[in-house]
């Protein structure tokens, strides 16, 4: 039962290169979200998709773009990455059901140099 | 402008005593809150909620406090085990807004033998 599954875990970029950060989950949830987190912040939401075929921005979308391929996959997409974008991404799923937890990957860990 | 404050980076706790976890916040409009457990190179898990509803929710070792006056809530661990020692990150948000979900900084609990 993997519940929540990031690919991949570690990546290492050179700026101005493209990378697809891929999600996917067996718990059948509508909800998925992508967040991430730097030293000594909190997560912040980058953008969040409530079901198949919508999408909506977050806290911080610049520079992120997400698909929504289907209701298992959820991936994010720099098409430029920057230093500024080093950072640990996580991806969450979710019930519909009002207030339900989040659950979440065990994250993927992105260096640009 | 943080809306959910966890003003202590670290706490250090002997085995078999209470932790203590604070979290404050500013946003009138939080209706539910949750506390989420990490352990490095993991994501977060979901721990324990409390709905405004409500000033007390308890789950085994873990019982949170609200109090909505004061825009305060704290996690209590009774007994404190080697195992709790972690990050632990307080989440509040809107009434059926889960997309608005705001993550403090996080507090981490070193448990002590």
């Amino acid at each position: 039962n993997a519940g929540v599954t990031q690919t991949p875990k570690f990546q290492v970029l050179k700026t101005g290169q493209s990378m697809t950060l891929q999600c996917a989950q067996d718990m059948n949830h509508n909800s998925m979200y992508w967040y991430r987190q730097d030293p000594g912040m909190g997560l912040r939401l980058i953008y969040y998709s409530a079901s198949e075929g919508t999408t909506d921005k977050g806290e911080v979308p610049n520079g992120y773009n997400v698909s929504r391929l289907n209701k298992r996959e959820f991936s994010l997409r720099l098409e430029s990455a920057a230093p500024s974008q080093t950072s640990v991404y996580f991806c969450a799923a979710k019930r519909t059901a009002i207030n339900q937890p989040q659950h979440f990957g065990d994250g993927t860990r992105l260096s640009i140099l | 402008d943080q809306q959910v404050k966890q003003n202590s980076p670290s706490l250090s706790v002997q085995e078999g005593r209470i932790s203590i976890l604070n979290c404050d916040y500013t946003n009138s409009m939080f209706d539910y809150f949750l506390w989420y457990k990490k352990y490095p190179a993991e994501g977060p898990t979901f721990l324990i909620s409390i709905s405004s509803i409500k000033d007390k929710n308890e789950d085994g070792r873990f019982t949170v406090f609200l109090n909505k006056s004061a825009k305060h809530l704290s996690l209590h661990i009774v007994p404190s085990q080697p195992g709790d020692s972690a990050v632990y990150f307080c989440a509040a948000f809107p009434l059926n807004r889960d997309d608005k979900i705001i993550f403090g900084k996080g507090t981490r609990l070193h448990i002590l033998p």
